[in-house]
């Protein structure tokens, strides 16, 4: 089946701590995004890529950092510039910018 | 004034309502037009997906697009409780270049 893993489903950071949230994709898509969510809220994108090796900020990328070595996967970092990481992160990709984006399940965030 | 503009809700409806989601923007280049479902704690899934101005009808479901008013709408028939969701409209231009601007979500209930 085609589709988009997140993992992990829950993570807990440490104060000063940088983490990693994994999203892989095999559906052959070219673009990949990151975007936060916070209760009752719509979604803020961190960063996306429209192709492998690279990436744009998004409207929040302050704190975060990623990587797209791979077509299949584009991981996000959380650093610890990220003052108020806890949030609920979703991972989607889409053949091209301007068609559907398919989503993962998401990761949530949150700090110990 | 935001791209794309929604009505945050919470809309509660009876069992077996006919349910209207509405969305309007502000940017008259775009041409696809979606509807996304999100349950709680899970990713958005893409409902509907329609290319410029018409209806398209799916099952229960019913997108519509008046491109001269800037609006868009999505209709659910018989509505039951498992429609209880957040729906996000989004919408993108026709360049592949073009990203998806999604709406705040619109909080819906189906009370049985």
């Amino acid at each position: 089946d085609g589709g988009i893993t997140q993992s992990p489903k829950y993570l807990f950071r440490k104060e000063g701590q940088n983490v990693t949230l994994s999203c892989e994709q095999n559906l052959n898509h070219d673009a990949m995004y990151w975007y936060r969510q916070d209760p009752g809220q719509g979604l803020r994108l961190i960063y996306y890529s429209q192709i492998v090796n690279d990436f744009q900020k998004g409207d929040i990328a302050e704190g975060y950092s990623v990587s797209r070595e791979k077509k299949e996967s584009f991981p996000l970092t959380v650093t610890s510039a990220q003052k108020n990481p806890t949030a609920f992160y979703l991972c989607a990709s889409s053949i091209r910018p301007n068609q559907p984006q398919h989503f993962g399940d998401g990761t949530r965030l949150s700090i110990l | 004034q935001k791209e794309v503009e929604q009505d945050p809700g919470p809309l509660s409806v009876p069992e077996g309502a006919i349910v209207s989601l509405n969305c309007t923007y502000s940017n008259s280049a775009f041409q696809y037009f979606m509807w996304y479902r999100q349950y709680s704690r899970k990713g958005p899934e893409l409902l509907m997906y329609t290319y410029s101005s018409g209806n398209k009808e799916d099952g229960r479901f019913t997108a519509q697009v008046d491109k001269s008013s800037k609006y868009i709408s999505l209709f659910i028939r018989d509505s039951q409780p498992s429609d209880s969701a957040t729906y996000l409209c989004a919408m993108s231009g026709r360049t592949s270049y073009d990203k998806v601007i999604f709406g705040p979500g619109t909080s819906l209930s189906v009370i049985p």
